[in-house]
């Protein structure tokens, strides 16, 4: 089946260390994006790349990092650098034009820092 | 500052009875406006998109409707089911490059037995 594929689900880290969040679609899609969860928050725009090799910063793209080496896949790494890293990270793909392109989401990913 | 405010934050309706949320926003210039579904711990699946010409739009018992002149939207469910129980995401797009996304911070619905 198409779709948005993200790993791990959940995923615990110690302060201090990196972590790489994967994102993989098989939907064609050209864009891709990563959103950031907090409770009782609206989603937060991380990273956004609407081409393959080429990204833009969201509205917190601070102490996160992208690339985009292939159409399929958009890794977010969260650096130490990131000071409240603990959220739910939502990955999605867009169909269609820009200004009525249908979003697709993943089933997100968990971090947990300890 | 673009903003999408929606209400009430939670709601609790018995299995069968309808209800209405509500999204306001000040997003400039509109887009279009989109309604998803998130269930606990899931990605959003979206119900319905709005562009600026459109007053009601259905996705099977959920009913979304736009005033675009008072930058209103609702979003009814009629007859819920227990699997209605979830957060309801009001997201508006404003025209400019980059299809910029204000999402709301959502309902929380729990339909009870």
């Amino acid at each position: 089946d198409g779709g948005i594929t993200q790993s791990p689900k959940y995923l615990f880290r110690k302060e201090g260390q990196n972590v790489t969040l994967s994102c993989e679609q098989n939907l064609n899609h050209d864009a891709m994006y990563w959103y950031r969860q907090d409770p009782g928050q609206g989603l937060r725009l991380i990273y956004y790349s609407q081409i393959v090799n080429d990204f833009q910063k969201g509205d917190i793209a601070e102490g996160y990092s992208v690339s985009r080496e292939k159409k399929e896949s958009f890794p977010l790494t969260v650096t130490s650098a990131q000071k409240n890293p603990t959220a739910f990270y939502l990955c999605a793909s867009r169909l269609g034009g820009l200004n009525t392109g249908e979003l697709f989401f993943g089933e997100g990913s968990r971090l947990t820092v300890l | 500052k673009n903003q999408v405010e929606q209400s009430p934050q939670s709601l609790i309706i018995l299995e069968g009875k309808n209800c209405t949320l509500q999204c306001n926003y000040t997003v400039s210039p509109f887009s279009n406006l989109r309604w998803y579904k998130q269930d606990t711990g899931r990605g959003p699946v979206s119900l319905t998109i709005m562009t600026f010409s459109e007053n009601t739009k259905s996705n099977g018992r959920y009913t979304a409707t736009l005033d675009a002149d008072t930058k209103q939207s609702s979003l009814h469910i009629t007859a819920s089911q227990l699997s209605d129980s979830a957060s309801y995401i009001c997201v508006v797009s404003a025209e400019a490059a980059g299809n910029k996304l204000t999402f709301g911070g959502g309902t929380r619905v729990l339909v009870k037995p």
